[in-house]
Parts: C-alpha cells; sequence; structure tokens
C-alpha cells in the first residue's frame, strides 16, 4: 500500500531563513509526487509537481528514489508562504488515488 | 470560468440524521473524490469516481455513499451521522488520472 509521511505537523521559521517541508513516501511503483497548498481560508490548490521540475513561489522538490522523499524546499521564507503544505502521491497503473501525508503547518515569522 | 463548488459551506447536525453534502463542478472532469480532513490525519478519501455510474471506496468509507449520475455531481451521503463524522469534507475533481485536482471549498460539518 501506498503510504505520505510528514513527520512534522508544525515548522516555524523566520523571514528570510531557508525552510524545508519533509516529505518521504513508500510505494513499490514509480510514484509521482505532487505538493499541494492550503493557505489560510482559501481551498487547496497544486503547488508543485515532480514531473514538472519547476520552481513555484520559489519552493523546489526533488524526487529522491534512494531516500523516498521529496522534501520541500525554499531558500529565503516569506510571511505570505505560511500556510498548510500537503504532500501527495499518485500510485501508476489502473487505480491512480492521490494519497496525502497528514500536512505540515508552516509559519513564517516576522 | 469553470469551478468546483459545495454545499452547504456549514452544516450542523444530530445524531443520527441522514446528511447529504454537494459537490458540483463544471470542468467536465470524468473524475471526482471526496476528503474528510482532520487534524493529525490529514486529507483522507472517502469514495472517488471515474465517470457516470462509476462509485469506488476510498479509504474511510464507512458510514459514506456517493452517486454518480451526470457528471457535474457527486453528492456525499452520511446514512447515519455520527460524532466522529464531524470534519472538514473536500470534493475535488480530475480531467485524468495524473491530472493535479481541483479542490472546492469544503464543507465544515458538525455533528451533535
Amino acid at each position: 500500500a501506498q503510504r505520505v509521511t510528514q513527520p512534522e505537523k508544525l515548522l516555524s521559521v523566520f523571514k528570510g531563513a531557508p525552510v524545508e517541508l519533509k516529505c518521504n513516501y513508500s510505494y513499490s511503483g514509480s510514484p509521482e509526487l505532487f505538493w499541494y497548498v492550503q493557505y489560510s481560508r482559501q481551498r487547496l490548490q497544486l503547488l508543485l509537481r515532480h514531473i514538472s521540475r519547476e520552481s513555484i513561489k520559489g519552493f523546489t522538490a526533488d524526487l529522491n528514489k534512494g531516500e523516498t522523499s521529496f522534501h520541500l524546499k525554499k531558500p529565503f521564507a516569506q510571511e505570505e508562504d505560511s500556510a498548510m503544505y500537503y504532500c501527495a502521491l499518485i500510485s501508476s497503473g489502473s487505480a491512480r488515488q492521490l494519497t496525502f501525508g497528514s500536512g505540515t503547518q508552516l509559519t513564517v515569522l516576522p | 470560468d469553470a469551478e468546483i463548488t459545495q454545499s452547504p459551506r456549514h452544516k450542523i447536525t444530530e445524531t443520527g440524521r441522514q446528511v447529504t453534502l454537494a459537490c458540483h463542478q463544471t470542468w467536465n472532469h470524468n473524475n471526482m473524490f471526496w476528503y474528510r480532513q482532520d487534524l493529525g490525519h490529514g486529507l483522507r478519501l472517502i469514495h472517488y469516481s471515474y465517470g457516470v455510474h462509476d462509485t469506488n471506496k476510498g479509504e474511510v468509507s464507512d458510514g459514506y455513499s456517493v452517486s454518480r449520475s451526470n457528471t457535474e455531481d457527486l453528492p456525499l451521503t452520511l446514512e447515519s451521522a455520527a460524532s466522529s463524522q464531524t470534519s472538514v469534507y473536500f470534493c475535488a475533481s480530475s480531467d485524468r488520472g495524473n491530472s493535479p485536482l481541483h479542490f472546492g471549498n469544503g464543507t465544515r460539518l458538525t455533528v451533535t
């Protein structure tokens, strides 16, 4: 069974500091991984996906198959980055369900 | 613009009552999903549908049912509401298996 683990429920950093939100997964096939973000009082939205290998709002995430990780990073956090972040995995094959981690609440302090 | 809407935004009901949460999308997406969001658990899949008349159970389907009579709607029914079903419910849709999900604004359900 596929599983996504986000070990930190809460994470606080100061504005301008680097931030890393951890995500580990377990899946026997070739996963597709995503980061979703939920800003206060807004709906969940896609932040980035590993296959696009792009940087969104200064965030990047690299899939490390050896460590089964997909950590989200940003070199200089901004206050507007404060939000709930979810790592998610979609399985290959016919039943392509999206499985979410438990989420990390990021707070960027002024 | 295409969108996905959920109603009601807030609902308070009593234990044992039947409750239906609505989800309507105008993306013309085949895939629709219901998740519940709970502190410490993240989002957990309740039911999902890959097309009209198709429904499937997710990770936490007990006590819930869905039906898909058209492309646009996937209502979620709680047959007999329980306090453990107090949660925030999110509906989502996508057009292909690996496409990003588009989420609704959520419904906050309280079962007293």
